[in-house]
């Protein structure tokens, strides 16, 4: 099983990024994909699952309204959005999926 | 939303001492979903425990996960040097996920 992420980004304040997440080695539509990030120094914070079988989504409340997770089944591979950022959103983006892997993870830099 | 708790804060250990790491929930997990992470400095997280039980792929057996309802424990048997790290409990048995603080198992 592996996940694999995209590659580091750079952004502006106001600006949005959008990181992919490509699965193989288990049947992708059987189990639940979790976006998580971490911020530097800090713990690990859970923003988000979605079932790929039906597209179906739960976002962690802080994030309601800027963050979008979608789907394409036909390359296993889930998409994670996150739009007005701020410095605050500076941090690492990892996908999970709980009974398998990690992703690698993916740098996400907000700066001016 | 379930608040995750894990004690203690840090763990000083020796390399061959057993290791037990707590993490306690405000409410019942359900179906015990809970899982059990381990990250080093400057890596991606690794998945150790889910089920609350069940050893990931590839994990070493001195590596096991026990509990239910609202006490879940990690016990590593026998330390080995690159088992220092930084452990995280989850709970994925609700639509809201949460990961615990964390807990911090360093050389003695």
């Amino acid at each position: 099983v592996q996940l694999v992420q995209s590659g580091a980004e750079v952004k502006k304040p106001g600006a949005s990024v959008k990181v992919s997440c490509k699965a193989s080695g288990y049947t992708f539509t059987t189990k639940y994909l979790h976006w998580v990030r971490q911020a530097p120094g800090q713990g690990l914070e859970w923003m988000g699952i979605l079932n790929p079988s039906d597209g179906s989504i739960t976002y962690a409340r802080r994030f309601q309204g800027r963050v979008a997770l979608t789907r394409d089944t036909s390359t296993s591979t889930v998409y994670m959005e996150l739009s007005s950022l701020t410095s605050e959103d500076s941090a690492v983006y990892y996908c999970l999926v709980v009974s398998y892997a990690w992703g690698q993870g993916t740098l996400v830099t907000v700066s001016s | 939303e379930i608040v995750l708790t894990q004690s203690p804060g840090t763990l000083s250990l020796s390399p061959g001492e057993r290791a037990t790491l707590s993490c306690r929930a405000s409410q019942s997990v359900s179906s015990s979903y809970l899982a059990w992470h381990q990250q080093k400095p400057g890596q991606a997280p690794r998945l150790l425990i889910y089920g609350a039980s069940s050893r990931a792929t590839g994990i070493p057996d001195r590596f096991s996960g026990s509990g239910s309802g609202t006490d879940f424990t990690l016990t590593i048997r026998r330390l080995e040097p690159e088992d220092f790290a930084v452990y995280y409990c989850q709970q994925y048995g609700t639509s809201t996920n949460t990961f615990g603080q964390g807990t911090k198992v360093e050389i003695k």
